[in-house]
């Protein structure tokens, strides 16, 4: 069973930085798209950034594009979240998800759906 | 962006009810919609994908249906462990938006 770890979060002072990190285990984990969804305290679900199994497509929300950059080490079986400029707009916990893979006969199909996701981390940006 | 309307926001409801949840979206996204749980402090879980697709180890009182623009999710007979919020996701395309969510209280 795939496991999702979410660590790297705290409190943050406006137009502060942090990185979050999500280590995965379980799995292979090379083989699957990735993503950051977060949610305000009291809000609903609001997806972040997405990255490929290889990094070639990078997507982000315009509310933090030019801000947050995610990245991924298949080596270390882990992506990051670098997140600078923050706002209290920013404040909330922070998950990582994993998109699932079927392996069919024509090769693999990645599906319309997070399966797997971490336990989130809280990030609080307040002065 | 693909906007995803939820409605109703929240639900008032008793043990054995049939629950319906609606879920609009702005354009259509064929049956690439998702549907999850997530119970108060915990991460979000997976119930249905494609639409109508049951998740393995979801109760099967659990089911979606819908293509397009609109997307049901019902719970034929409610249970105390799913009085929660429950969430639409399209992931027809970037932006992978979620609905605003639907709480089912007692």
């Amino acid at each position: 069973e795939g496991q999702l770890v979410v660590s790297g979060g705290g409190l943050v002072k406006p137009g502060g930085s942090l990185r979050l990190s999500c280590a995965a285990s379980g799995f292979a984990f090379n083989t699957y798209n990735m993503h950051w969804v977060r949610q305000a305290p009291g809000k609903g679900l609001e997806w972040v950034s997405s990255i490929s199994s290889s990094s070639s497509y990078i997507y982000y929300a315009d509310s933090v594009k030019g801000r947050f950059t995610i990245s991924r080490d298949n080596a270390r079986k882990s992506i990051h979240l670098e997140m600078n400029s923050l706002k209290a707009d920013d404040t909330a916990v922070y998950y990582c998800a994993r998109q699932r893979i079927l392996i069919t006969s024509g090769g693999l199909r990645i599906e319309p759906v997070f399966d797997y996701w971490g336990q989130g981390t809280l990030v609080a940006v307040s002065s | 962006d693909i906007q995803l309307t939820q409605s109703p926001s929240f639900l008032s409801a008793s043990v054995g009810d049939r629950v319906t949840i609606t879920c609009r979206a702005s354009q259509g996204i064929s049956n690439f919609l998702a549907w999850y749980q997530q119970e108060a402090g915990k991460a979000p879980k997976v119930l249905i994908s494609a639409a109508s697709t049951l998740q393995s180890g979801v109760p099967s009182r659990f089911s979606g249906s819908g293509s397009g623009t609109e997307f049901t999710l019902t719970i034929s007979s409610l249970q105390p462990e799913d009085f929660a919020t429950y969430y639409c996701q399209q992931l027809s395309s970037y932006p992978f938006t979620f609905g605003g969510g639907t709480k089912v209280e007692i």
